[in-house]
């Protein structure tokens, strides 16, 4: 079992749509959670940094952790074609610097 | 802007060759990471470097290596390329310490024949 899971999708919404991209894991020294982005033929771009559990809200972006569970939540409000991208959860426990344990990404297509 | 910059976008390689991929940041980040990226499985690390000439083995080092000798520049290298290192493969760097962002580069598309 990998020690984060993520559903590869590919997730298809129509534009305007609230979109719910998840993640669980298994290790619970996990501290710091990340969503990244990824457009085709590129690099990810950090979109979401969240530290323990709770939730953080930037524009359209709400990042929700729930450490009892061990899961993880990205939501998009109001999608929009330009969202269409692979999503990737990363996560790390608070002693391990930056060496990030990656999900396996979600592709999300948002339709106009 | 950081920007992190990989020498090739794509290669393609014969099984059995020495294959040198370059990164190079212009941020002065102390870390750099290198990656492997395949469908389903996610980025996969496969070292990383927290200083010049100082590395660190990730998940899945067997069949590469890696040097620093410059701060800017983090070079991974296939002493005998195979098949199964056909991949994406992805540079990052980021300050040290712990709360810090990684920053991409493009990726290279490697492909082994």
């Amino acid at each position: 079992q990998k020690e984060v899971e993520q559903d590869p999708g590919p997730l298809s919404v129509p534009e305007g749509a609230i979109v719910s991209l998840n993640c669980t894991y298994s290790n619970s020294a996990f501290q710091y959670f990340m969503w990244y982005r990824q457009y085709s033929r590129k690099g990810p771009e950090l979109l979401m940094y969240t530290y323990s559990s709770g939730n953080k809200e930037d524009g359209r972006f709400t990042a929700q952790v729930d450490k009892s569970s061990k899961y993880i939540s990205l939501f998009i409000r109001d999608s929009q074609p330009s969202d269409s991208a692979t999503y990737l959860c990363a996560m790390k426990p608070w002693n391990a610097g930056n060496m990030l344990t990656f999900g396996g990404g979600t592709r999300l297509m948002v339709k106009p | 802007d950081v920007k992190v910059t990989q020498s090739s976008r794509y290669l393609v390689k014969r099984t059995g060759e020495k294959v040198f991929l370059e990164c190079v940041q212009d941020m002065d980040h102390e870390n750099m990471f290198w990656y492997r990226q395949d469908p389903g499985l996610g980025l996969r690390l496969i070292y990383f470097s927290y200083d010049v000439k100082m590395k660190e083995k990730g998940d899945i080092p067997e069949g590469y290596s890696v040097s620093r000798e410059k701060k800017e520049r983090f070079s991974l290298i296939l002493e005998s390329a195979s098949t199964n290192q056909t991949s994406m493969y992805l540079c990052a760097s980021s300050l040290g310490g712990v709360n810090t962002e990684a920053f991409f580069g493009q990726g290279t598309r490697l492909t082994v024949v």
